[in-house]
């Protein structure tokens, strides 16, 4: 079972720089999320999706953009870096209350992606 | 708005040890609320949820308890195991499952 893939574990950028973080599910859950963890202040939402071409903004938008052109997946991007996006990100998928029947709100998340930006 | 407070860790018990993690919320109308676990270099998952006040979750011997009258859900395990140390974070369900979580208490457990 793969779940939640998130791609790569790993990142080192430079201030300006760009890339992708990739975000993969074989759950075939309509939302998915995309969350930031900052050491002791919990897991931030940067970006959300309810579906195929429908992404919406969390509480922390601002420098990084998503898309969302099949089920599956879910790419973070990140613009021109700078040291305030260091942190871990998570992907994370989920059904809907109407299909999930007894297992609502409950989120799959991936195992992170570790990016320092200096 | 919506936020929720956790007490501040780390917390460290000796194995067999009761356990509380302080959780208590804000939020409009009746969230569901979560307890999730994040072991050491891996994402988070569910440990228990409760949807409607006087619910109890409860999972691995863990449990907790929707309190709206105090807007709490702290969560409490009756003996602790080593297996049992890693970072628990409270959270609040919105729209579209979105979660509002806490800070996190990281729990150590020593033999």
């Amino acid at each position: 079972n793969a779940g939640v893939t998130q791609t790569p574990k790993f990142r080192i950028l430079k201030i300006g720089q760009s890339m992708t973080l990739q975000c993969a599910q074989d759950m075939n859950h309509n939302y998915m999320y995309w969350y930031r963890q900052d050491p002791g202040m919990g897991l931030k939402l940067i970006y959300y999706s309810v579906g195929a071409g429908i992404t919406d903004k969390g509480e922390v938008p601002n420098g990084y953009n998503v898309s969302r052109s099949t089920t599956e997946d879910f790419p973070l991007r990140l613009e021109l870096a700078a040291p305030s996006q260091t942190s871990v990100y998570f992907c994370a998928s989920s059904l809907s209350n109407r299909l999930a029947g007894t297992n609502t709100g409950e989120l799959f998340f991936g195992e992170g992606s570790r990016l320092t930006v200096l | 708005g919506n936020s929720v407070t956790q007490m501040e860790g780390p917390v460290t018990l000796s194995e067999e040890a009761f356990l509380t993690i302080n959780c208590t919320y804000t939020a409009t109308g009746y969230p569901s609320l979560f307890w999730y676990v994040q072991y050491p270099g891996e994402g988070l998952q569910l440990l228990l949820k409760a949807t409607k006040a006087d619910d109890k979750g409860s999972n691995k011997g863990f449990e907790a308890t929707y309190r709206k009258e105090t807007t709490s859900f702290h969560l409490e395990k009756g003996s602790v195991q080593v297996s049992d140390s890693a970072v628990y974070f409270c959270a609040l369900g919105r729209g579209y499952n979105k979660l509002i979580f806490g800070a996190g208490t990281r729990l150590a457990v020593h033999p």
